[in-house]
């Protein structure tokens, strides 16, 4: 049981590049989420989806857009990626929007040159 | 809009002691959740305790407790007999009640267990 991986692990990227996140799940969880951590500030959500066809924006949506085709798929992409992006990125999900234990994937080291 | 607070950048602890981490939040709604995470050194995020803030009784989990004043605001971590393992970032974070499910979280506190 894997339960949510993310790829890849780490990457740098220059700036202007575009870059896509990814993130499964094999716990048939509904809902998944997007944050990002920066030191000081914890963990800050980017976009949510409470189901498959859905999603919404979080805290800091800006420069960032997510699909959710299906249950098990959450990529996050930057379509145009700037400095002020290099963050580590958390993918989680949780069995609905009504449940409020949220289960976190290993992370994504981004670093924007 | 919600906020956390955690106050506490950095603390130490012998190991085999207590230590308590604090958090404040600041928020206008009653109904709410509250929760504490562990980020040990592999980065992964592991919850280690929630708190439903219409239940008076304090939340326990083993080794680790909380003290929840909903009047001050208040939700502060306690660990016992503090482990080598303990040592991580420890986050606070908030849910409203009904709102997507969505976390608000506090700027972490970084925990050292000294042997």
């Amino acid at each position: 049981i894997a339960g949510i991986t993310q790829a890849p692990t780490s990457q740098i990227l220059a700036a202007g590049r575009r870059m896509t996140l990814r993130c499964t799940q094999d716990m048939r969880h509904n809902a998944m989420y997007w944050y990002r951590q920066d030191l000081g500030l914890g963990l800050r959500l980017i976009h949510y989806s409470n189901t498959a066809g859905t999603t919404g924006k979080g805290e800091v949506p800006d420069g960032y857009s997510v699909s959710r085709a299906n249950t098990d798929d959450f990529p996050l992409t930057l379509a145009s990626a700037v400095p002020s992006q290099t963050s580590v990125y958390f993918c989680a999900s949780s069995l609905s929007s009504g449940t409020n234990e949220q289960f976190f994937g290993p992370g994504t080291r981004l670093t924007v040159l | 809009a919600q906020t956390v607070t955690q106050s506490q950048p950095e603390m130490s602890v012998q190991e085999a002691e207590t230590v308590t981490l604090s958090c404040t939040y600041d928020t206008s709604e009653n109904n709410y959740y509250l929760f504490w995470y562990k980020q040990p050194p592999s980065r992964q995020m592991i919850l280690v305790i929630r708190q439903e803030a219409y239940k008076q009784q304090n939340a326990t989990e083993n080794r680790f407790s909380v003290n929840f004043q909903k009047a001050a605001k208040s939700f502060s971590l306690k660990i016992s007999d503090s482990q080598l393992g303990d040592t991580a970032m420890y986050f606070c974070a908030f849910m409203r009640y009904n709102a997507g499910n969505m976390l608000t979280f506090g700027g972490g506190t970084r925990l050292m267990v000294k042997p």
